[in-house]
């Protein structure tokens, strides 16, 4: 049972305009919530998280934007740029099992920024 | 500060043979997870270390067991080798309850 899902593999976007990239998750549980970048053949790089007390949270050209109702959240890139192009994962932290930082992530999205 | 430092980059195993990954975490994070990349699978958690205790566990055959040195470094093993678990191994850091920062990961390749 897949609990965060990126249901769009992938996306593809001109430089200089907006990038979305969506996650969608299905326990109401989850309470903490990360993206990262990633290239081919390495690993994840962190990119920005947001805590369910928020609805948003910014750092430089990424917001996340979290819709607890809708379980749902998503990462804006703006302007996007061709270094941006990587693979996406969306990833919650797991709230079973007391402390823990085990997270469960998506199956990623593929950008793709055309310059 | 240095990033999280994973040994070896690269592996050729046998199938049947047992490897040894090496994780060093970031200087003062005390939580050390593993995970396993593959293609079919995505990112997958394989364990957890705080404190030289396994905190968490996730659903792997118990060929795959790992450890945590006070120094907080972690060694993960895997015994008998199958084709299957050719994938790229991530190792993350995290201080506790934050951001988790990942090392370049171990590239396994059983033949």
């Amino acid at each position: 049972d897949q609990q965060v899902k990126q249901n769009s593999p992938s996306l593809s976007v001109q430089e200089g305009r907006i990038s979305i990239l969506n996650c969608d998750y299905t326990n109401s549980m989850f309470d903490y919530f990360l993206w990262y970048k990633k290239y081919p053949a390495e690993g994840p790089t962190f990119l920005i998280s947001i805590s369910s007390i928020k609805d948003k949270n910014e750092d430089g050209r990424f917001t996340v934007f979290l819709n607890k109702s809708a379980k749902h959240l998503s990462l804006h890139i703006v302007p996007s740029q061709p270094g941006d192009s990587a693979v996406y994962f969306c990833a919650a932290r797991d709230p079973y099992g007391g402390a823990t930082n085990k997270l469960i992530f998506g199956t990623g999205t593929l950008l793709a920024v055309q310059p | 500060k240095a990033g999280v430092t994973q040994t070896p980059r690269y592996l050729i195993k046998t199938r049947g043979q047992q490897v040894t990954l090496s994780c060093s975490p970031i200087s003062g994070h005390r939580s050390v997870s593993w995970y396993q990349q593959t293609p079919g699978q995505g990112l997958q958690f394989l364990f957890e270390y705080f404190s030289e205790t396994q905190r968490n566990k996730g659903n792997f055959p118990g060929r795959f067991s790992g450890r945590q040195f006070s120094n907080s470094r972690s060694e993960m093993n895997v015994s008998t080798l199958e084709l299957g678990d050719s994938a790229l191994y991530l190792c993350a850091s995290s201080l506790d309850q934050t951001e988790a920062f990942f090392g370049q990961g171990t590239r396994l390749t059983v033949v």
